[in-house]
């Protein structure tokens, strides 16, 4: 069964804490992508990686970091250094066709206490 | 695409055609138009896209006039289930994309 997964749904974390948010694709895609969404917002891109060991800053990166040390792993870390954290992310995945259609993942749900 | 356009809200009755138009005034020869579709908490789901004229698939249908700077998404005969956020897709450079902050259709019994 294709798709993305992220683990975990719902994540409580203390402030000042590392916190890594886990997204696997076995959609065998070259680009996978990390969202921010808040309350009644839009999505926000924070990273993106077209292809393995390469990534791009996306529009809202500070305090977060991310890794892709394999094709169909792509996990994002919030540091501390992350003011506001509390937020619902998103993973999404997209191949190298002319037509880049993502694919997202069911989401994981951050709050800060 | 860059940047797009579109109401923050709609209301429908059950059974009622829904039409939504997305302006983008800066849409690129190359790029393609797509909307999705996100309930709450939930990743956004691919819904359709086009590049020019009329596609439709088994939820909905794209229309495009021939300029390519608005697009209208239309769901026929909108369900309670339809319930959700629309969003058209902005794009700058290959791989960013750009949402904005979609339309809130609510359907109504």
């Amino acid at each position: 069964d294709g798709g993305i997964t992220q683990s975990p749904k719902y994540l409580f974390r203390k402030e000042g804490q590392n916190v890594t948010l886990s997204c696997e694709q076995n959609l065998n895609h070259d680009a996978m992508y990390w969202y921010r969404q808040d309350p009644g917002q839009g999505l926000r891109l924070i990273y993106y990686s077209q292809i393995v060991n390469d990534f791009q800053k996306g529009d809202i990166a500070e305090g977060y970091s991310v890794s892709r040390e394999k094709k169909e792993s792509f996990p994002l870390t919030v540091t501390s250094a992350q003011k506001n954290p509390t937020a619902f992310y998103l993973c999404a995945s997209s191949g190298r066709a002319k037509v880049l259609t993502q694919y997202f993942g069911p989401g994981t749900r951050l709050t800060v206490l | 695409l860059a940047k797009t356009t579109q109401p923050i809200s709609m209301d429908s009755y059950e059974g009622q055609e829904v039409n939504i138009t997305c302006s983008h005034n800066n849409i690129a020869t190359n790029d393609y138009i797509t909307w999705y579709q996100q309930f709450p908490s939930q990743g956004p789901r691919f819904i359709i896209q086009g590049y020019k004229t009329k596609v439709t698939n088994e939820v909905a249908s794209l229309f495009i006039p021939a300029d390519r700077k608005s697009s209208t998404l239309s769901l026929p005969r909108v369900s309670l289930s339809d319930t959700a956020v629309y969003y058209c897709l902005g794009r700058r450079g290959t791989y960013k994309y750009i949402f904005g902050t979609g339309t809130r259709l609510k359907v109504l019994a």
